[in-house]
This record gives C-alpha cells, sequence and structure tokens, in this order.
C-alpha cells in the first residue's frame, strides 16, 4: 500500500498571508490527524478528522481549519499567518477505529512551513 | 490534562551499548501507548502497548508497558549508529481520540 501524502513538502509564505495543506491518508483508512511540530513545542495535536467530520480538537486558535473529504483526503487551512505557525506539520493516517489493533498511527513526510 | 514525560533528553552511546529509553505518562481513559522513530523526517511508528506486562519486540528493540505505575520503557541493544534518532512516546485518550506526545528522547550513537 502506498503510504500517507502530503502536498506541498516545502512552503513559504509571508505573514497576513493564508496556506491549504493537503494529506492523503493510507487506502483505507478514514481517520486523518493533523499535528504541528516545533523544535519548542515537540508534536502538538490540532485536529483528527473521521468521515469528513471532525472529531477532535487540539487548543489552537480558530486561524487553524480543516476539513475531510468523501474519499478520506484532507486538508488544512491556516489564515492570517504568524511568524510563529512556522513548523513541520505532519499528517497521519489511522484505520478503522473500532478495531482493537488500532490508533497505530502511520506519519506523511510533512509539509515544511516557513512565514517570514 | 494529558502528560507524557520521556527521559532522558538526550543519550550519548557507543555501538554496541544497551539504551533503555523511558516514558511516563497521565491520561484519563488510557487506550493505547506508541513508539516512534524520528530521523530528519516523519516519525515512523514502532510500538502500540495496551496490555501490562507484555513485552513486544521486534529485532533489537523491544517495549513493554506498565499500567499500574503509569509507564513504559523501549529497550535497544546492540546499538548500531542507525539507531541514532529522536524516540516519540505517544499515549492515545479514547475519549479525546487524540494522542498526547512526550518531548522525545534524542539518542545519538557513535561508532
Amino acid at each position: 500500500k502506498a503510504g500517507v501524502t502530503q502536498t506541498p513538502r516545502y512552503l513559504i509564505k509571508t505573514r497576513g498571508q493564508q496556506v491549504t495543506l493537503s494529506c492523503s491518508p493510507i487506502s483505507g483508512h478514514r481517520s486523518v490527524s493533523w499535528y504541528q511540530q516545533t523544535p519548542g513545542q515537540g508534536l502538538q495535536f490540532l485536529f483528527e478528522y473521521f468521515s469528513e467530520t471532525q472529531r477532535n480538537k487540539g487548543n489552537f486558535p480558530g486561524r487553524f481549519s480543516g476539513r475531510q473529504f468523501s474519499n478520506s483526503r484532507s486538508e488544512m487551512n491556516v489564515s492570517t499567518l504568524e511568524l510563529g505557525d512556522s513548523a513541520l506539520y505532519l499528517c497521519a493516517s489511522s484505520p478503522e477505529p473500532t478495531s482493537g489493533s488500532t490508533y497505530e498511527q502511520y506519519f506523511g513526510p510533512g509539509t515544511r512551513l516557513t512565514v517570514t | 490534562e494529558d502528560k507524557v514525560v520521556q527521559s532522558p533528553l538526550s543519550l550519548v552511546v557507543h555501538e554496541g551499548d544497551t539504551v533503555t529509553l523511558n516514558c511516563s505518562y497521565e491520561v484519563t481513559n488510557f487506550r493505547s501507548l506508541l513508539w516512534y522513530k524520528q530521523e530528519k523526517k516523519a516519525p515512523t511508528f514502532l510500538f502500540m502497548l495496551t496490555s501490562s506486562g507484555i513485552e513486544k519486540k521486534s529485532g533489537r528493540l523491544s517495549s513493554i508497558l506498565d499500567k499500574k505505575e503509569l509507564f513504559s520503557i523501549l529497550n535497544i541493544t546492540a546499538t548500531q549508529t542507525g539507531d541514532s534518532a529522536v524516540y516519540l512516546c505517544a499515549v492515545h485518550n479514547t475519549n479525546a481520540g487524540k494522542s498526547t506526545f512526550g518531548d522525545g528522547t534524542t539518542l545519538t550513537v557513535k561508532p
């Protein structure tokens, strides 16, 4: 099976702009989670989508939003970018959560966002 | 709020040494504990632990969970330079449906 893919891999934006990142999960996985990773804060949970619905949300401001499509692909959007949004944004997919062997998360390569 | 603490934060060893990485946690409605290895890219999955006392092994790596004392250890025997990485521990909370990650242990294996 193909792994989790994320596009773009690298992005440079200026303050005040907005950005949309895309994630395609492993085929058959319906849960997609987004994380922000920075040297100072480590991996921080942004939100999780399952069957086109946001099930869980971390402690990030409303500038961070996302959605999931019927094919389980997900996008996250950050509006009014700030310098502190510079980070590696990771997407992870999981198989059907009702299975006893699930919640293994498989990460994509990430999108490196730099805000100048 | 769920919390994961890893120790040590960093570790430098020589090839052939055995290392033990620690992960302690506080989480409501514990579902599972996961270990990941992160090199210069995204984390790669190592183990998922849900039951106490059952060791999981993969080659030179092994891990065990103690749900009473709320910790897990990751052992790496006969370390190699390719084991150099950040090792991340995460716990999954059933209710919140999210994983909370520790800050990681940076392992450096010298030839």
